[in-house]
């Protein structure tokens, strides 16, 4: 079945890059996705990345995907405190009408 | 168009009672989701609506579960004789197509005394 796993926490040093990894068990993801959600707040789509591609960048953010692996990742250069929240991993499968699995989510720790 | 929006924010009700959640997705969007989130969870998937058609229901969504979209536009999840379970927060989505980007609502929190 399709899963989508991530670590539950991550602290990082403000101004230092903080990298978020995810695995999924699904060949056939279409798109994948980087939410973020922050406390209170809805979730916010930061960055996706189509399957046939390895790398993407959006000014601070980084998307690597490994597609033999099924590991996805988003590197935040120079994390600030605005960044603190949950980071969710999502995976979109043209097989079950463009659905979204979703990860548990990671939550960004940002130590002064 | 001021994105997704969702009516109440917040729901307290007493067991045994229903409920029912609006959503009124960005108005070109045909593609319309329904997930719930419980805490430290990411969503699972509910139900979506492609126009007025509901395609798909979760094997999640119990038979207490109803979801309509009558007009193509905006879309209403029922919830009768709640339980406990059910406190979560309740999110919609819409799209432009399947393969299109999901843009979300702030959700709907249920609490089910």
């Amino acid at each position: 079945g399709e899963d989508v796993e991530q670590s539950l926490f991550l602290s990082v040093r403000e101004g230092d890059s903080s990298v978020i990894n995810c695995t999924y068990t699904d060949s056939s993801s279409t798109y994948l996705y980087w939410y973020k959600q922050e406390p209170g707040a809805g979730l916010q789509l930061l960055t996706y990345i189509f399957s046939n591609m390895d790398m993407k960048q959006d000014q601070r953010l980084t998307v690597l995907l490994n597609k033999k692996d099924k590991h996805l990742s988003l590197r935040i250069a120079d994390t600030q405190t605005g960044d603190s929240a949950i980071y969710f991993c999502a995976e979109s499968i043209m097989d079950s009408n463009y659905q979204l699995i979703w990860g548990a989510g990671t939550k960004l720790i940002i130590k002064p | 168009d001021t994105g997704v929006s969702q009516n109440p924010r917040h729901k307290i009700t007493k067991r045994g009672q229903n409920v029912t959640f609006r959503c009124d997705p960005i108005s070109e969007h045909n593609r319309l989701y329904w997930y719930r989130q419980t805490l430290g969870q990411g969503p699972e998937f509910l139900t979506y609506f492609q126009n007025e058609a509901q395609l798909e229901k979760s094997r999640l969504l119990s038979d207490r579960f109803s979801a309509e979209r009558p007009k193509g536009s905006f879309s209403t999840l029922e919830i009768q004789r709640t339980e406990q379970g059910d406190s979560a927060m309740y999110l919609c989505a819409s799209s432009v197509t399947g393969e299109g980007e999901q843009f979300f609502g702030p959700g709907t929190r249920l609490t089910v005394l």
